[in-house]
């Protein structure tokens, strides 16, 4: 099975700090993603990779950065925490656009705090 | 900007009925993929069923099934036979296949009443 791990269940930061969430993935998978859920907004797509050392920008990048150094590895990283990105966080992978069947495998998500 | 529309945010179901959760979303690619998942609470998502767009039979896996209508861009999900089991919040995504990434809906909470 695949398996999608998250450094963190509960992370609880001050306004200010610098933040790494950690995700990593045991299948080889090209493509990771990271998403922020809320209540009532679904998931956002906040940066997603291809490949190692590649980074697209997702819909709401704003406030934060990836670093994805190898493969099975992909880092959220948020600059200079703020009490808006208290939220749940979620990361993803999948195999390569063009690749059937597609479907993203989740992480058990990281519920962030930012006080 | 593809976006998807799940108008239901709570549905309830007593166990063993019927239920259909709708989703409709709005592009205009030919190619894509549609996709359930499933949240469990305090559970890792995981894929119910998926749908390919350029496929007309409706797709199904045991108790899940969907009702895909193209045309009208609407990809509604029934649990039959539901179990406690069941309750989540379920999504409804949309899959992109040029731009190789997803558009979820806001979720539909699905509560199973004993």
């Amino acid at each position: 099975d695949v398996k999608v791990t998250q450094s963190s269940r509960y992370l609880v930061k001050r306004t200010g700090e610098k933040v790494f969430l950690e995700c990593v993935q045991d299948m080889d998978h090209e493509n990771m993603f990271w998403y922020r859920q809320d209540p009532g907004l679904g998931l956002r797509l906040i940066y997603f990779s291809y490949d190692v050392k590649m980074k697209e920008k997702g819909d709401i990048p704003e406030g934060y950065s990836v670093s994805r150094e190898k493969k099975e590895r992909f880092s959220l990283i948020l600059e200079s925490a703020s009490t808006n990105q208290t939220s749940m966080y979620l990361c993803a992978s999948s195999i390569p656009a063009g690749t059937d069947p597609y479907e993203q495998y989740f992480g058990p998500g990281t519920r962030l705090t930012v006080t | 900007a593809q976006t998807v529309t799940q108008s239901q945010p709570e549905m309830s179901v007593q166990e063993a009925e019927t239920v259909t959760l709708s989703c409709t979303y709005d592009t205009s690619e030919s190619d894509y993929y549609l996709f359930w998942y499933k949240q469990p609470p305090s559970r890792q998502m995981i894929l119910v069923i998926r749908q390919e767009a350029y496929k007309q039979q409706n797709a199904t896996e045991n108790r899940f099934s969907v009702n895909f209508q193209k045309a009208a861009k609407s990809f509604s999900l029934k649990i039959s036979d539901s179990q406690l089991g069941d309750a989540a919040m379920y999504f409804c995504a949309y899959y992109n296949t040029n731009a190789g990434k997803s558009t979820f809906g806001d979720g539909t909470t699905l509560t199973v009443k004993p």
